[in-house]
């Protein structure tokens, strides 16, 4: 089965720039769609394709895909980035495959 | 607006069964796969299964294969998931969730409902 590896938690200081990484075999031969959810809330569509922004998104959120690696970047952190964040792909042996989760920490 | 409501929820013991259900509004729903999420307490999102717009494909993860059925009536803007020999790792809140394809699935979920709780105890 296709496993998608992210790290627990990334920290950072309001106003850089956090990076979250989601690590698969040969991602980048996939699509990788990002989700941000807060606590008590249901997950919401930050990136899709990669680097497309649904409508509503910040332009802060943006997103790259390559290798054995994906990364969700976000700018200019704000506090209300607080959140967790998911990768996911669509695997033909798998199907639907989500990333443990990272917890962003805005410090 | 799109709108997802699930309901259906609720305390069940091991082995028992349950059927869920998602209202959907402000899309053609008859157009849209659909896929049921879910997410243990504490856990992270785990996909569940995914039924083409006209129900012709299904797709189940291998942890409710054999126990889960995922269905829909377009007639009446509803999706399903009947879910049979509960296990206490079921125990979750599940997600509906509508497929950003139309006709053709893109195979990742642009709008989410805000879930209903299943626990599985004795």
């Amino acid at each position: 089965s296709y496993v998608l590896t992210q790290p627990p938690s990334v920290s950072v200081a309001p106003g850089k720039t956090a990076r979250i990484t989601c690590g698969g075999n040969n991602i980048g031969s996939k699509s990788v769609h990002w989700y941000q959810q807060k606590p008590g809330q249901a997950p919401v569509l930050v990136i899709y394709y990669d680097s497309d922004r649904p409508s509503g998104i910040p332009e802060r959120f943006s997103g790259s895909n390559s290798g054995n690696t994906a990364t969700l970047t976000i700018s200019r952190v704000e506090a209300g980035d607080e959140a967790d964040y998911y990768c996911q792909v669509w695997d033909s042996s798998s199907d639907g495959v989500f990333g443990g989760g990272t917890k962003l920490t805005v410090l | 607006q799109v709108q997802l409501v699930e309901s259906g929820g609720g305390v069940v013991q091991p082995g028992g069964s349950l059927r869920l259900s998602c209202a959907a509004s402000g899309f053609t729903f008859s157009s849209y796969g659909m896929h049921w999420v879910r997410q243990a307490p504490g856990k992270g999102l785990e996909w569940v299964a995914f039924i083409r717009y006209d129900g012709s494909n299904k797709y189940y993860a291998d942890s409710v294969k054999g126990r889960f059925t995922i269905s829909r009536d377009n007639s009446k803007n509803t999706l399903y998931l009947q879910m049979n020999s509960l296990r206490a790792e079921d125990t979750a809140v599940y997600y509906c969730a509508k497929d950003s394809g139309i006709a053709v699935a893109g195979y990742y979920f642009d709008y989410w409902g805000q879930g209903t709780l299943v626990t599985v105890s004795s």
